[in-house]
């Protein structure tokens, strides 16, 4: 069983659409991260969130993304209104204290239409 | 210019090859991380290292903090070792430690 699961695999979405992706790790970290991943190109990271707030963020990382963690397990990461350009990859990952290796999730791929 | 650089971008080998993939980094760094990501997208963690070097079963990974260098080894090369070998560092300072990531390296090994 995955350390990290995310949820869905795979979704499609009109552009302007609200979507949530989910992270649900087995076990409690610290640490809770979301990395992006375009088509091609390399990882980017967008937001972290420590304490139940969010610790950093990109410049990709704009007013139409937001974090939660709704219920102390479940990490969300919701796109208000999505972009043709928000089409990528998304990587959940967690980290324990100190310099603690990541785990990460194993994506979800979303495609704007 | 990157942060992070990784050479080469491509690679193609044949099984039994011993293999090398270097990755540079222009910034201080608490710590280095080898990652191997799969077709399916999927992304695992092969190795994190702030200095020396580790093993893990036929994958090497070496670091040497002064010259801003780390170098993943893959001995007898098997085409299940076909992926995208990324380097992504630690940045120091702060409680974040988000990773800075390099292009990735891709490996197609072949019978």
């Amino acid at each position: 069983e995955p350390e990290v699961t995310q949820t869905p695999s795979h979704q499609v979405t009109q552009m302007g659409q609200e979507v949530i992706l989910r992270c649900v790790p087995i076990s409690n970290h610290l640490y809770f991260y979301w990395y992006r991943q375009i088509l091609g190109q390399k990882v980017e990271f967008l937001v972290s969130f420590y304490n139940n707030e969010i610790s950093e963020k990109s410049e990709i990382f704009d007013d139409q993304f937001s974090v939660e963690r709704p219920d102390g397990s479940n990490f969300t990461l919701k796109i208000r209104s999505t972009k043709l350009e928000d089409s990528a990859m998304y990587f959940c990952a967690i980290r324990g204290g100190g310099l603690g290796s990541y785990t990460f999730g194993s994506g979800t791929r979303l495609t704007v239409v | 210019k990157n942060e992070v650089e990784q050479s080469p971008q491509n690679l193609t080998a044949q099984e039994g090859e011993f293999i090398t993939i270097n990755c540079s980094y222009s910034v201080g760094i608490s710590a280095l991380h080898w990652l191997q990501q799969h077709p399916g997208g999927g992304i695992v963690s092969l190795f994190m290292l702030s200095s020396g070097k580790k093993k893990h079963g036929r994958l090497i990974a070496t670091i040497n903090i002064q010259e801003k260098h780390s170098s993943l080894h893959i001995t007898a090369s098997h085409p299940r070792d076909s992926a995208v070998y990324i380097c992504a560092v630690f940045r120091p300072g702060g409680a974040t430690n988000k990773l800075i990531f390099g292009t990735g390296t891709l490996l197609a090994v072949q019978p």
